[in-house]
């Protein structure tokens, strides 16, 4: 069965700090991962993608994948308060016409 | 360009009656989806087409939900006879998905469903 689980939350940082956020998937064979904020009351948005073992870098977020501890992560640097969002991983399997797999996210409290 | 549009964007109705609602998605996105998030909850995953076909209809959560796509583009969720506990936010998606290839899901703004 495909799994993705993330930490609920919610996860609070203080203004400036950074913030982790973990993920991890049961399907060894995904190659693709992605990454969602969703403010309250609004639709997810797509932040970035990773497809490659290691690091990627798109202004203040750092996404890191690890296939053969299976999780990905994501880093945010320098947080803000309007960073304060859900956070949802998705992955996407190789084999075939599949849709992504969501995890149910987590929540994130950039306190000021 | 023009992403992902929902319409309605809110919904009213009355238990007993029937809705549908309507995605139109990115231009030239084959795949379409429709997910469900209820208060607080993560994205349920309710049925994907790929072109008008649907490869998997195995998140429709009974056989009073029904959907389909025309022509490539517009996709319409039916729900039948509504129910109190199908009140959520109804998510469309759509991508460029291809054999083997990666599906990055853009998202259109919901239509938030209530039903009486």
């Amino acid at each position: 069965q495909k799994e993705v689980e993330q930490n609920s939350g919610p996860l609070s940082v203080p203004e400036g700090a950074i913030a982790s956020l973990n993920c991890t998937y049961s399907d060894r064979g995904s190659q693709s991962f992605f990454w969602y904020r969703q403010y309250s009351g609004k639709s997810p948005e797509l932040i970035m993608f990773i497809y490659s073992n290691g690091d990627k870098e798109d202004g203040r977020f750092t996404a890191q994948l690890n296939k053969a501890s299976q999780y990905v992560s994501l880093l945010i640097r320098d947080s803000q308060p309007s960073d304060s969002a859900t956070y949802l991983c998705a992955v996407n399997l190789p084999s075939g016409n599949t849709p992504l797999v969501f995890g149910k996210g987590t929540r994130l409290s950039v306190i000021a | 360009g023009a992403g992902v549009s929902q319409s309605p964007s809110n919904k009213v109705t009355e238990k007993g009656k029937d809705v549908e609602l309507r995605c139109d998605p990115i231009s030239g996105h084959t795949a379409l989806y429709w997910y469900r998030q209820s208060l607080g909850q993560g994205l349920e995953f309710l049925i994907y087409f790929q072109g008008n076909s649907a490869p998997d209809k195995s998140g429709l959560p009974s056989d009073r939900f029904s959907a389909e796509r025309t022509g490539g583009s517009v996709s319409t969720l039916t729900i039948q006879r509504t129910q109190q506990e199908d009140s959520a936010v109804y998510l469309c998606a759509s991508s460029f998905m291809i054999e083997g290839g990666t599906d990055t899901q853009y998202f259109g703004p919901g239509t938030r469903l209530t039903v009486l």
